[in-house]
């Protein structure tokens, strides 16, 4: 079974501080890693993409890609209520089948 | 540029009906993959379509069945309902530009109970 996992959470941090998301996978044949928020209730929404080794930066998002360990994070700076939400990390193999991990729900507080 | 349309929104069924979803990827998109949602198994792959052809299925039973049409349009039908295909079922289109996968982008969804 290739799996993608993730800690459920919830991760409970403080408005302004930085959020850290982990996910591991199994499945060494996974080219490319993605990271989704989904609020509840509603569909997943891709917020980063990383493709090789290394730390990739967006905004107030970093994704760090470590190939050797098979380890996947999403750093949040700057938290804010509004990232309260259940994050979704995904591997995609070769086939491009997104294999998702079961989700970390954060919960920012004021 | 529109999103990832999907309909209908909600559907309520009986056990042991059939059922059609659609989806329209955005424009320009080939790729489409359909998933079911459920809070125990989180989002599960179901297949996937590019140019007409099912070129990746889940490890789902034969009830669900999908096809893609030539303006990249999709629909997912499962037959014969039981109660533990109530779930989200989320359509995802994706741009494969030099075959790489710059990710999915995921429609509403349809939230599917069954009675």
């Amino acid at each position: 079974q290739k799996e993608v996992e993730q800690n459920s959470g919830p991760l409970s941090v403080p408005e302004g501080a930085i959020a850290s998301l982990n996910c591991t996978y199994s499945d060494r044949g996974s080219q490319s890693f993605f990271w989704y928020r989904q609020y509840s209730g509603k569909s997943p929404e891709l917020i980063m993409s990383i493709y090789s080794n290394g730390d990739k930066e967006d905004g107030r998002f970093t994704a760090q890609l470590n190939k050797a360990s098979q380890y996947v994070s999403l750093l949040i700076r700057d938290s804010q209520p509004s990232d309260s939400a259940t994050y979704l990390c995904a591997g995609n193999n070769a086939g491009n089948m997104l294999t998702f991990g079961g989700g970390t729900r954060l919960m920012v507080k004021p | 540029k529109a999103g990832v349309t999907q309909t209908p929104r909600y559907l309520i069924k009986t056990r042991g009906q059939q059922v059609t979803l659609s989806c329209s990827p955005i424009s320009g998109h080939r790729s489409v993959s359909w998933y079911q949602q459920t809070p125990g198994q989180g989002l599960q792959f179901l297949f996937e379509y590019f140019s007409e052809t099912q070129r990746n299925k889940g490890n789902f039973p034969g009830r669900f069945s999908g096809r893609q049409f030539s303006n990249s349009r999709s629909e997912m039908n499962v037959s014969t309902l039981e109660l533990g295909d109530s779930a989200l079922y989320l359509c995802a289109s994706s741009s494969l530009e030099g075959g790489s996968n710059y990710g999915y982008t995921f429609g509403s969804g349809t939230r599917l109970t069954v009675v």
